[in-house]
């Protein structure tokens, strides 16, 4: 089975700007997590969605949104970005419906830069 | 959300077994313990999971005492392809938010 896919691999963006993230879950998997990693704060939770539902969201602000299509894969959208939004955006899905807490399979994440 | 404790930092000689211990003394009765490692500039991969006693897969072992309030992650005769970050997770079943925490850095030294 092919891995989680996630494009683009680098991004650069300026602040204000929006960007789309996208991620394609390892196939038969319908739960697909985001998570944001800077050196400053380690790996954050950002939300996760099963059968393109929303089922928890981390402790991040409005700017930040997803959503899941029906064949499972997801977006991430960042609006109007900061520069502290710099991060290696990582995107990780299951097969469990338990999801986050069940063995997750990692993508190799995008890489976002905002000058 | 029960956080973890872990070493910063562990050095070892290649061909050594390498046990690393995580606190977690707000475990919950429904939480599970679960092992992930990650290389630079990639995701994370999962290592091993368990709720109690002992679990051994492939490339790892977990130990988990009665109390539950630590674990350690057993990696036999590593290699310098071990080097990497470890993060011990707590993670309650459908409660849908991990904590990563700040991981152990692993330096396996020739």
């Amino acid at each position: 089975k092919a891995g989680v896919t996630q494009t683009p691999r680098y991004l650069i963006k300026t602040r204000g700007q929006q960007v789309t993230l996208s991620c394609s879950p390892i196939s038969g998997h319908r739960s697909v997590s985001w998570y944001q990693q800077t050196p400053g704060q380690g790996l954050q939770f950002l939300f996760e969605y099963f059968s393109e539902t929303q089922r928890n969201k981390g402790n991040f602000p409005g700017r930040f949104s997803g959503r899941q299509f029906s064949n499972s894969r997801s977006e991430m959208n960042v609006s109007t970005l900061e520069l502290g939004d710099s991060a290696l955006y990582l995107c990780a899905s299951s097969s469990d419906p338990a999801g986050v807490a069940y063995e997750q399979y990692f993508g190799p994440g995008t890489r976002l830069t905002v000058t | 959300l029960a956080k973890t404790t872990q070493p910063i930092s562990m050095d070892s000689y290649e061909g050594q077994e390498v046990n690393i211990t995580c606190s977690h003394n707000n475990i919950a009765t429904n939480d599970y313990i679960t092992w992930y490692q990650q290389f630079p500039s990639q995701g994370p991969r999962f290592i091993i999971q368990g709720y109690k006693t002992k679990v051994t897969n492939e490339v790892a072992s977990l130990f988990i005492p009665a109390d539950r309030k630590s674990s350690t992650l057993s990696l036999p005769r590593v290699s310098l392809s071990d080097t990497a970050v470890y993060y011990c997770l707590v993670v309650q079943t459908g409660a849908n938010n991990l904590f990563f925490g700040t991981g152990t850095r692993l330096t396996v030294i020739p």
